[in-house]
């Protein structure tokens, strides 16, 4: 069975930082590109940044670019989302997900974790 | 990159049929066949309900169909059941600097 754990989350001041984790099982993490998706509270979906299945290649929405940086351990199964610079927009719960084909699947997410909550706030 | 353009709210009785839209560009919606749907209940993570404009995942209940047209692709539901009550939201992959794109989001209500 597939699962995603995400941990992390928590309050944190404006201008601090966080680091998110998310813990894969179930699949073989390493052949599956990976993203992350936000929600801030009561809003749409928006998707923040995605991961080679390798770790080699990156990307970033414009809003996250130069303060978020994503990256994997695929010895650990693990995905993680640094975030510095944080801005009361980032408040938002925060999904790992992944993608549904090897090695990537253009956007079709096919398991989702079941999201922390960065609250950013003085 | 700009949100694609879903309606606010779709409504309909059991046994209807909806449709919601998804307006994009061609750099998105209208350049690629990666057009995915997600169905999302109340806190609750979103659910893969159509990929690749028109796919449906195993176990995806065949009332839910996609297609697309140009700029816009759509997701219907056909015969409409009380569980279909949720926010859907539709996903393209985007040539611009970043890599994907989400719709806006539209409330489907089941009368």
């Amino acid at each position: 069975e597939v699962q995603l754990l995400e941990s992390g989350g928590g309050l944190v001041q404006p201008g601090g930082s966080l680091r998110l984790s998310c813990a894969a099982s179930g699949f073989t993490f390493s052949s599956y590109a990976m993203s992350w998706v936000r929600q801030a509270p009561g809003k749409g979906l928006e998707w923040v940044s995605d991961i080679s299945n390798s770790g080699g290649s990156t990307k970033y929405a414009d809003s996250v670019k130069g303060r978020f940086t994503i990256s994997r351990d695929n010895s650990k199964n693990t995905l993680y989302l640094q975030m510095n610079s944080l801005r009361a927009e980032d408040t938002a719960i925060y999904y790992c997900a992944k993608d549904r084909i090897r090695p990537r699947g253009y956007g079709s997410f096919d398991y989702w974790g079941q999201g922390t909550l960065v609250t950013v706030s003085s | 990159q700009s949100a694609l353009t879903q309606p606010a709210s779709v409504s309909g009785s059991p046994g209807q049929s909806i449709t919601i839209s998804c307006t994009g560009t061609s750099s998105d919606v209208g350049g690629y066949n990666y057009v995915s749907w997600y169905q999302q209940h109340p806190g609750k993570a979103p659910k893969l309900m159509i990929y690749d404009v028109s796919n449906r995942p195993s176990g995806v209940s065949n009332r839910f169909s996609g297609s697309k047209s140009g700029n816009t692709a759509s997701l219907t539901i056909s015969g409409l059941q009380t569980e279909d009550e949720a926010d859907y939201y539709c996903s393209s992959y985007t040539s611009s600097s970043t890599l994907y794109v989400f719709g806006t989001g539209t409330k489907v209500t089941v009368l």
